[in-house]
C-alpha cells in the first residue's frame, strides 16, 4: 500500500548549525511532495513543497531536493535558529489522491 | 478571511456521551479530511471527502462518523466517546493544487 517513511525521528542541533530530515516513498506515481511543519500546540502549516517536475526548491534558509529515482525527498535546513524547533512532517500524495504523510520529527535547536 | 474553524477547541466529556466536533471552511475547496493526532505525534487520517454526499473512512479504524451535506461545513460525530478517544482532532481543506490546509483542533478528553 502507499507508505511514507520519515527519518530521523527526533534531531537535535546547535544554533547554526544545519538540519536534514529523509523521507522515501512507496508510490512511484506520487507527484506532490510537501513538508509541514507544527509547533508546539499549533495547527501544521506548510513550509515549502516540491512537484515531480523539479529537482529542488528553496526559499530562504529552507530547501528541498527530490529524487524521483530512488524514491527519496530531504528537507534541508540551514543556519538554525531556536525558532525553527517543531514537528516536521513530509508527505506524498498517493494513487488514491491522499496526502500520506510520514511519521515526524520533532527537530530542537540548541541556543 | 477565509479560513477553517474548528468548534469546540476544547472539550471535557464523560463517558458514553454522543458529541459532535464541527469543522467549516470559507476557502471554497471541494476535499476535506479529519486527522487524529497525539501531541507531536503521526497524523492518522480518519475521514475525508471528495465533494458533497461524497465520505470514505482513512487508514485508521474510527468508531466515528462524518457526513457533507454542504460544501463547507465537514461534522464528526462520536456516537458513545471512550477514554480511548481522548486526542486532537485536526480537521483539513484542499483545493485541487492538493495543498491541505489545517484548522485549529479541538482537544478531547473523555473521562
Amino acid at each position: 500500500g502507499e507508505n511514507v517513511e520519515q527519518h530521523p525521528s527526533t534531531l537535535s542541533v546547535q544554533e547554526g548549525d544545519s538540519a536534514v530530515i529523509k523521507c522515501t516513498y512507496s508510490d512511484s506515481a506520487s507527484n506532490y511532495f510537501p513538508w509541514y511543519k507544527q509547533e508546539l500546540g499549533k495547527r501544521p502549516q506548510l513550509i515549502i513543497d516540491i512537484r515531480s517536475n523539479v529537482g529542488e526548491k528553496k526559499d530562504q534558509r529552507i530547501a528541498v531536493t527530490l529524487n524521483k529515482t530512488a524514491k527519496h525527498f530531504s528537507l534541508h535546513i540551514t543556519e538554525t535558529q531556536p525558532e525553527d524547533s517543531a514537528v516536521y512532517f513530509c508527505a506524498a500524495i498517493g494513487g488514491t489522491g491522499k496526502l500520506i504523510f510520514g511519521q515526524g520529527t520533532t527537530l530542537q535547536v540548541k541556543p | 478571511e477565509a479560513d477553517i474553524y474548528q468548534t469546540p477547541r476544547y472539550l471535557v466529556i464523560g463517558t458514553g456521551k454522543k458529541i459532535t466536533l464541527e469543522c467549516s471552511q470559507t476557502m471554497g475547496h471541494d476535499k476535506m479530511y479529519w486527522y487524529q493526532q497525539d501531541p507531536g505525534m503521526e497524523l492518522h487520517l480518519i475521514h475525508y471527502s471528495y465533494g458533497v454526499n461524497s465520505t470514505e473512512k482513512g487508514d485508521l479504524s474510527s468508531e466515528s462518523t462524518v457526513s457533507r451535506i454542504r460544501t463547507e461545513h465537514f461534522p464528526l460525530t462520536l456516537e458513545s466517546a471512550r477514554p480511548s478517544h481522548t486526542s486532537q482532532y485536526l480537521c483539513a481543506s484542499s483545493p485541487v493544487g492538493n495543498e491541505q490546509f489545517f484548522g485549529p483542533g479541538t482537544r478531547l478528553t473523555v473521562l
